[in-house]
């Protein structure tokens, strides 16, 4: 009854390919995130999405695309992946209730990617 | 450039003393705090939010806050370690914006030693 799931949990690719990394939350949250954080550890949003917003953080290059299904998924598609993109990438759920300020996130277990 | 900063550490304390974490902020108008906790492989998870000048207590852990200085330090009593992370400071920067995008500080290192 894992909160956040994601797959897979490791990933290594040669540059250039397209992979995907696929999240999945059984939270009932309406907001999903896109996190990487990189070999000195530091952890930056790269997407913030619910069904009426996608929030991109402007240094994510846009070969970087988030795709939702539906509520529940946010999966990540990476096109021609560059040496730089390997770090772990998490996903995130929260509930964004306009007038409360203190809402959790809650992260998967990590995809760690490494390119070659 | 909204930013947090955080000492980076490490930060070694011997077991069962108090560890003193600090962050700092930099939009003036942020207005909730949380404090995440890391082991080393694993996913960050919460420890304490915070969103009100003062202090906030949950077992050995303190949060404190205060918005004129733009300072949020967690405080862990009779530390031990199994406390050994790292602790990752997250501001959310804007009240009723743009839907929960954390900031993240860099994280500070904590080892307990027995």
């Amino acid at each position: 009854d894992t909160a956040v799931s994601q797959t897979p949990k490791y990933l290594v690719t040669q540059m250039g390919n397209d992979k995907s990394i696929k999240c999945e939350q059984n939270l009932g949250h309406d907001t999903m995130y896109w996190y990487k954080q990189d070999s000195k550890k530091f952890l930056k949003i790269m997407f913030s999405y619910n069904n009426k917003e996608l929030i991109i953080n402007e240094t994510v290059p846009n070969r970087f695309s988030p795709k939702s299904p539906d509520k529940a998924h946010l999966n990540l598609h990476i096109n021609s992946l560059e040496l730089g993109d390997s770090a772990v990438y998490f996903c995130a759920s929260s509930q964004v209730t306009r007038g409360v300020i203190q809402e959790t996130q809650y992260f998967g277990p990590g995809t760690r990617l490494l390119v070659l | 450039q909204k930013e947090v900063e955080q000492n980076s550490g490490p930060l070694s304390v011997p077991e069962g003393a108090i560890a003193s974490l600090n962050c700092t902020y930099s939009d003036r108008g942020s207005q909730s705090f949380f404090w995440y906790r890391q082991y080393s492989g694993k996913s960050p998870e919460l420890i304490m939010f915070i969103y009100s000048n003062g202090d906030k207590e949950d077992g050995r852990f303190t949060a404190q806050l205060n918005k004129a200085s733009q300072y949020v330090s967690l405080l862990i009593r009779d530390s031990q370690p199994s406390d050994s992370a790292t602790y990752l400071c997250a501001v959310k920067p804007d009240y009723g914006g743009s839907q929960g995008n954390l900031i993240f500080g860099k994280g500070t290192k904590l080892s307990v030693k027995p």
